[in-house]
């Protein structure tokens, strides 16, 4: 167990939908990211905060979004769903995302079918 | 960021060393080399990291040579639970670039 929550663990909706993922970091980890794991396009980057700053941003759509929370919880908002979007969602969390490289710990992500 | 290349599987039976090799010919001189486990549908794990020489922690063992072109991650005595995908991943250990840059891994097959 990494220390790092995701809900929910499975989510099933259909093409032009929105969904909220949920991330709660570890205890004392300021950091959050996002990852898409998808079977074409292995892990990817989505975006990162930092104490609730958006802090990096990789392959993210538009029609996505996130925030970190004051409470450092983090949502992964999708929207306009489409097929292509199916995948695992990882969120992984470190203690800071400023300096020197901290391991990052993955939750168990989220796993998202659009139909 | 420094591109990597690692064999896209290997095979190996129980009890044995299994050692992956990741190629990392553009490596920068700030570059870190970090190994990372994932399990089927769960997150990856961070396993081991070294920057030069030789790193060893209680799962595995990090070779790295002179040049830092390569690094060689070692499992010793493999198990059957050690079948995983095995991501070598490069990047600067200093201020920026913390999201981590997943190459396609090498998938690890353990057999009894």
């Amino acid at each position: 167990d990494s220390g790092v929550t995701q809900t929910p663990k499975h989510l099933i909706t259909a093409t032009g939908q929105r969904v909220t993922l949920r991330c709660s970091p570890r205890s004392g980890d300021l950091s959050v990211y996002w990852y898409q794991q998808s079977l074409d396009q292995g892990l990817q980057f989505l975006i990162q905060y930092y104490n609730g700053e958006e802090r990096a941003k990789g392959n993210i759509l538009e029609r996505f979004s996130a925030q970190q929370f004051p409470d450092l919880h983090s949502e992964l908002n999708l929207s306009s769903l489409e097929l292509g979007d199916s995948a695992l969602y990882f969120c992984a969390s470190s203690v800071d995302g400023q300096r020197a490289y901290n391991e990052q710990f993955f939750g168990p992500g989220t796993r998202l079918t659009v139909l | 960021l420094a591109k990597t290349t690692q064999p896209i599987s290997m095979d190996s039976y129980e009890g044995q060393e299994v050692n992956i090799t990741c190629s990392h010919n553009n490596i920068a001189t700030n570059d870190y080399i970090t190994w990372y486990q994932q399990f089927p549908s769960q997150g990856p794990r961070f396993i081991i990291q070294g920057y030069k020489t030789k790193v060893t922690n209680e799962v595995a063992s990090l070779f790295i040579p002179a040049d830092r072109k390569s690094s060689t991650l070692s499992l010793p005595r493999v198990s059957l639970s050690d079948t995983a995908v095995y991501y070598c991943l490069v990047g600067d250990r200093g201020t920026g670039r913390r999201a981590l840059t997943f190459g396609s891994g090498t998938r690890l097959q353990v057999q009894p």
